[in-house]
């Protein structure tokens, strides 16, 4: 089976933009978690999404949303960029939510 | 709500020689408990899981974890280390297979020959 999918591998964007990230997980999972990766704060859970529905939610200011679509692929937004938003974005996927496998991630740097 | 605690930010040992890397949760019941390594620029990789039953868990790359209920702990361990397993490694928890993945800071490893 092919892994779990994320584009683009990288992102420069402007304070004030937005931006789209997509994940693609591994054929069959249908929960899709999404994950903040920066130094000062190490992995931060952002939300899951489990058949189109949003299962759980973390700590994140409502500038950063997400969805989930039919086949699964996942796309999460972040609105009116800031500084503070440049991190690696993890997706991850899981069959039985007892196992994550993690894609390569996005890196995404603010401006 | 649960936490991780990885005491060492970073550990330097020399190649061949024995690992084990701490990690320390807080929670009041049995948690699920996951040990991945991330090399630069990738993503997350499981080396093993424990949920139930034996408290010594296999992985891969030679990885093994011990669950200790009265420590509060599971420290990843390995025999021998190789230069290749040079990376950054997180313990991770959850409450169960219906909860989001609670991470400790990591632990950098670095090998030298």
């Amino acid at each position: 089976k092919a892994g779990v999918t994320q584009t683009p591998r990288y992102l420069i964007k402007t304070r004030g933009q937005q931006v789209t990230l997509s994940c693609s997980p591994i054929s069959g999972h249908r929960s899709v978690s999404w994950y903040q990766q920066t130094p000062g704060q190490g992995l931060q859970f952002l939300f899951e999404y489990f058949s189109e529905t949003q299962r759980n939610k973390g700590n994140f200011p409502g500038r950063f949303s997400g969805r989930q679509f039919s086949n699964s692929r996942s796309e999460m937004n972040v609105s009116t960029l800031e500084l503070g938003d440049s991190a690696l974005y993890l997706c991850a996927s899981s069959e039985n939510r007892a196992e994550a496998f993690f894609g390569q991630g996005t890196r995404l740097t603010v401006v | 709500a649960q936490s991780v605690t990885q005491p060492d930010i970073h550990i330097t040992v020399s190649e061949g020689a024995s690992l084990e890397l701490r990690c320390n949760y807080s929670y009041g019941a049995t948690p699920y408990l996951f040990w991945y390594v991330q090399s630069p620029g990738q993503g997350l990789q499981l080396l093993l899981k424990y949920f139930s039953g034996d408290t010594l868990v296999q992985g891969i790359k030679g990885f093994e974890a011990e669950f200790k209920r009265s420590q509060s702990s599971f420290n990843l361990r390995k025999p021998s280390v190789h230069w290749s397993d040079a990376a950054e490694y997180f313990c991770a928890v959850a409450a169960s297979g219906n909860t989001p993945l609670v991470f400790g800071k990591g632990t950098r490893l670095s090998v030298i020959a």
